[in-house]
């Protein structure tokens, strides 16, 4: 059974620091990775979306790796702000029945304070 | 592109009523929907997984009669809380997988229902 662990739990910074949030997972037989931001009460909003080939993605400050062969995969904030804070979720996905079947990390909590 | 849309956001309901949340995919079709729920400060939790024309298929230890869910169409799935309770009360989340071409381009979120039982 595929488990997806997420650290830190909770990360609080002050403005302007770059950070790495990182989410491991047991299985690499994945489909491929996906990390997304949830702003308290909030649905969940896709940040980075990384195939199982692929080893990075970049979206503006926002940089996602992954090493499927040892169950990793990095995001990376560039000159963190306030409108940063919120929970951070990794996402791994795999083939199921036809499906690709998402299992998720705990999130990681930031604040980043002026 | 790939917009899910999740209706009512919130929703207050008496304890024995029962409530039913929309989840639509706005300019895709959607063969397969998911639903979640999210317990404060927990992870999500996979309930069911809705597929269109047939039965969902429910995780473990989710009530299959409490949670009805039905995908009569390709870009609608509805998922209805019976007879709430205090308990159901939660944050549930839909989301649906958007694939085209062969690609699986990820998940898709609508934006959530707060659901709260009196």
């Amino acid at each position: 059974k595929q488990e997806v662990t997420q650290i830190p739990a909770a990360l609080s910074v002050p403005e302007g620091e770059n950070l790495v949030l990182n989410c491991s997972f047991t299985d690499s037989a994945i489909y491929n990775l996906q990390w997304f931001r949830q702003d308290p009460g909030k649905g969940l909003t896709s940040l980075l979306l990384i195939q199982s080939s692929q080893r990075e993605q970049t979206s503006g400050r926002l940089n996602a790796s992954l090493d499927k062969s040892s169950g990793r995969s990095t995001l990376y904030i560039a000159a963190s702000q306030p409108g940063d804070s919120a929970t951070y979720l990794c996402a791994v996905f795999a083939a199921s029945g036809g499906s690709y079947i998402p299992t998720f990390g705990r999130g990681t909590s930031l604040i980043v304070h002026p | 592109g790939a917009v899910v849309s999740q209706h009512p956001s919130r929703v207050i309901c008496k304890s024995g009523t029962s409530v039913k949340i929309e989840c639509r995919s706005l300019d895709f079709q959607a063969t397969t929907m998911f639903w979640y729920r999210q317990f404060p400060k927990k992870s999500l939790m996979l309930m069911a997984t809705s597929n269109e024309g047939s039965k969902a298929t429910y995780e473990q230890g989710v009530e299959k009669d409490k949670f009805l869910i039905n995908h009569a169409s390709l870009t609608l799935s509805t998922l209805t809380v019976t007879s709430a309770h205090p308990e159901d009360s939660s944050f549930y989340i839909c989301s649906a997988s958007f694939a085209r071409g062969g690609a699986n381009y990820g998940y898709t979120f609508g934006s959530g229902t707060r659901l709260t039982v009196v």
